[in-house]
């Protein structure tokens, strides 16, 4: 099985920051990558998919990056509305394994 | 506007049986691989089962392989999660989602996704 490892578990940080999520898998999985949004209460919400592709409706404040084993989710400039747990998954091969996930906490 | 809506959770005692539907509108649903994904309260997100559009391909997270039976009617527009043999680890929301993206049959991401029901085992 490939497992996906989220760095960090959490973080604080203020509004306007630059902030950046990364995620590893151990094994290469191309560019089957994909990040997920989830807010309290919430169902996750698809962010990125195939690593750097933004789903449709989704700021431009939100890119992603990386192939193979490394990748990263990049917020250039938090909103208040950014702070979420954010979550990267691979589909290379099943099982379809989710990263532990990154908490972004208001500093 | 693509919606699903999952219905049928609830308290089960440990050992019994519980079938989950979701219920798709908004896009064909016979040409979309489908998928359920759990989440434990407090914890992340773990893959549970995909199934394709012809319900002729299905994969199983080991946790709850032998167990749980994912399907679909097409003709009704909707998924199941039979889940039999349930233990308190399978506790959690329940999401459907729909597999986008078409180099493989079961998709490649998730999106959109339901709104989540509850199954909770326990005596």
């Amino acid at each position: 099985d490939i497992q996906m490892t989220q760095s960090p578990s959490s973080l604080s940080a203020s509004v306007g920051d630059r902030v950046t999520i990364t995620c590893r898998a151990s094994q290469s999985i191309s560019n089957h990558l994909n990040w997920y949004q989830q807010k309290a209460g919430r169902a996750p919400k698809l962010l990125i998919y195939l690593a750097a592709t933004l789903q449709s409706g989704v700021p431009s404040r939100f890119s992603g990056s990386g192939s193979g084993t490394g990748f990263s989710l990049t917020i250039s400039s938090l909103q208040r509305e950014d702070f979420a747990t954010y979550y990267c998954q691979q589909t290379y091969s099943g099982p379809l394994t989710f990263g532990g996930g990154t908490k972004v906490e208001i500093k | 506007e693509v919606q699903l809506v999952e219905s049928g959770g609830g308290l089960v005692r440990p050992g019994g049986s519980l079938r989950l539907s979701c219920a798709a509108s908004g896009f064909t649903f016979r040409d979309s691989a489908m998928t359920w994904v759990r989440q434990a309260p407090g914890e992340g997100l773990e893959w549970v089962s995909s199934l394709s559009g012809s319900g002729a391909s299905t994969l199983y997270a080991d946790s709850v392989k032998g167990r749980f039976t994912i399907s679909r009617d097409n003709s009704k527009n909707t998924l199941y999660l039979q889940m039999n043999s349930l233990r308190a680890e399978d506790t959690a929301i329940y999401y459907c989602a729909k597999s986008g993206g078409d180099t493989s049959w079961y998709g490649r991401w998730f999106d959109p996704w339901g709104q989540g029901t509850l199954v909770t085992v326990s005596s």
